[in-house]
């Protein structure tokens, strides 16, 4: 199975601050159609995850530009560029090219 | 708008079966792959099986196979999943997301499998 890997694990970010996230996955993404299926995910406490990117960097309708995916083949980075409370929550990164898909172990931000 | 709604959860012994389903509204279930995502108390997120649109294809991860069957019915606008043989390490919330690539989830389901 392709091993997902995310740091850092917990991310304390003030409020107006930049964060970002990275994800390393054991084996390259790139699938057959020549698309890479990495895709990003929030998880507010006590709610469903909710997709905020899909395809490394393609934002999901109502997601804020704040948020943006960046990367290639195993190396993968999600931005947010000036962090708001609402913010706060598990990320996880998943790769949809290789089954079974696999999600990283979760980046939990918080806010100082 | 999108809604996916889970029902059919509970607790369960170990050795036992549930089947769970997933109400979907908002879009037309026919066009979409769809999945079954789990997430144990305080873990992280498992991909658990995925179905084509048509049925056609499904599959699962290795530590479900032959004991979980995910199936759809178009007509009916509802996903399922077949949970027979239960074990301790099966407890967790278990989410409806459409797509293969979990573009929308639902509100989740708890199975909690305990004597």
């Amino acid at each position: 199975d392709v091993v997902m890997t995310q740091s850092p694990l917990s991310l304390p970010v003030t409020l107006g601050q930049p964060a970002s996230i990275s994800c390393r996955s054991s084996q390259s993404l790139v699938y057959s159609d020549g698309n890479t299926y990495l895709n990003w995910f929030q998880q507010r406490p006590g709610q469903s995850p909710r997709r905020l990117i899909f395809k490394v960097s393609s934002r999901d309708s109502g997601v804020p530009d704040r948020f943006s995916g960046s990367g290639s083949g195993t190396d993968f980075t999600l931005k947010i560029s000036m962090v708001e409370a609402e913010d706060v929550g598990v990320y996880y990164c998943m790769q949809g090219s290789h089954w079974p898909y696999t999600f990283g172990q979760g980046t939990k931000l918080e806010t100082k | 708008e999108v809604q996916l709604v889970e029902s059919g959860g509970g607790l369960v012994q170990p050795g036992g079966s549930l089947r769970l389903s997933c109400a979907a509204s908002g879009f037309t279930l026919s066009n979409f792959w769809m999945s079954w995502v789990r997430q144990a108390p305080g873990k992280g997120l498992e991909c658990v099986a995925t179905i084509k649109q048509d049925g056609s294809e499904k599959y699962y991860v290795d530590s479900v196979k032959g004991r979980f069957s995910i199936s759809r019915d178009n007509a009916k606008n509802s996903l399922y999943l077949q949970m027979n043989s239960l074990r301790a390490d099966d407890t967790a919330m278990y989410y409806c997301a459409r797509g293969n690539h979990l573009g929308y989830w639902g509100q989740g389901n708890m199975v909690t499998v305990s004597s």
